[in-house]
């Protein structure tokens, strides 16, 4: 069965540092997604992006933050100068268009010291 | 802004009770999720529903629209049933972004 991956599954980097999560979304979805939990919270959304572009985007995500799909299969989110409050485990998901069921990969923990 | 609201928030169960866990949320919705988080933080989805009722071996989703309730039911419950339950909702007018519950911790000892 097909499944969203994403790598890698635990980064630690000192704050000030940049960074770059992985997600392979499900191939032939059109719609892709970035959350994050930080522990013991709620998950809460950061961006979505269709079609080559950012469609929608949360107070959470800004301008320290940006999204790309450089190639046909890979989407990450960039992260340009770590804070200690961006700790969290940050979950990308996609879903084969508008109003389809989400799904999530395993996560990457991002640990910020 | 919609909030979305669980219940009970801790739920501890003996194995092969019947589970029931409550969502209720705010404005207008387009379809209603909801997840397990195992604890190794990996969510799967369970069910999307937008009216009436899903079922999937032992689990069970209802929602009802004009009183903005959804609740999830775990039949015969077993200890592989222990994880966290998270009800998200898409709101109507176009969004895409899931806005999500708190969870709710469920454990089921044999």
């Amino acid at each position: 069965e097909p499944e969203v991956t994403q790598t890698p599954s635990h980064q630690v980097t000192q704050m000030g540092q940049e960074v770059i999560l992985r997600c392979v979304p499900i191939s032939n979805h059109l719609y892709f997604y970035w959350y994050r939990q930080i522990l013991g919270q709620k998950v809460e959304f950061l961006v979505s992006f269709y079609n080559n572009e950012i469609s929608e985007k949360s107070e959470i995500f800004d301008d320290q933050f940006s999204v790309e799909r450089p190639d046909g299969s890979n989407f990450t989110l960039k992260i340009r100068s770590t804070k200690l409050e961006d700790s969290a485990m940050y979950f990308c998901a996609s879903n084969l268009n508008a109003g389809y069921e989400q799904y999530f990969g395993p996560g990457t923990r991002l640990t910020v010291t | 802004k919609n909030e979305v609201e669980q219940s009970p928030q801790n739920l501890t169960a003996q194995e092969g009770e019947f589970i029931t866990i409550n969502c209720s949320y705010s404005v207008g919705i387009s379809a209603l999720h909801w997840l397990q988080q195992h604890p190794g933080g990996g969510i799967v989805s369970l069910f999307m529903l937008s009216s009436g009722k899903k079922k999937h071996g032992r689990l069970i989703a209802t929602i009802n629209i004009q009183e903005k309730h959804s609740s999830l039911h775990i039949t015969a419950s077993h200890p592989r049933d222990s994880a966290v339950y998270i009800c998200a909702v898409r709101s109507q007018g176009g969004s895409e972004k899931l806005v999500f519950g708190k969870g709710t911790k469920l454990t089921v000892n044999p």
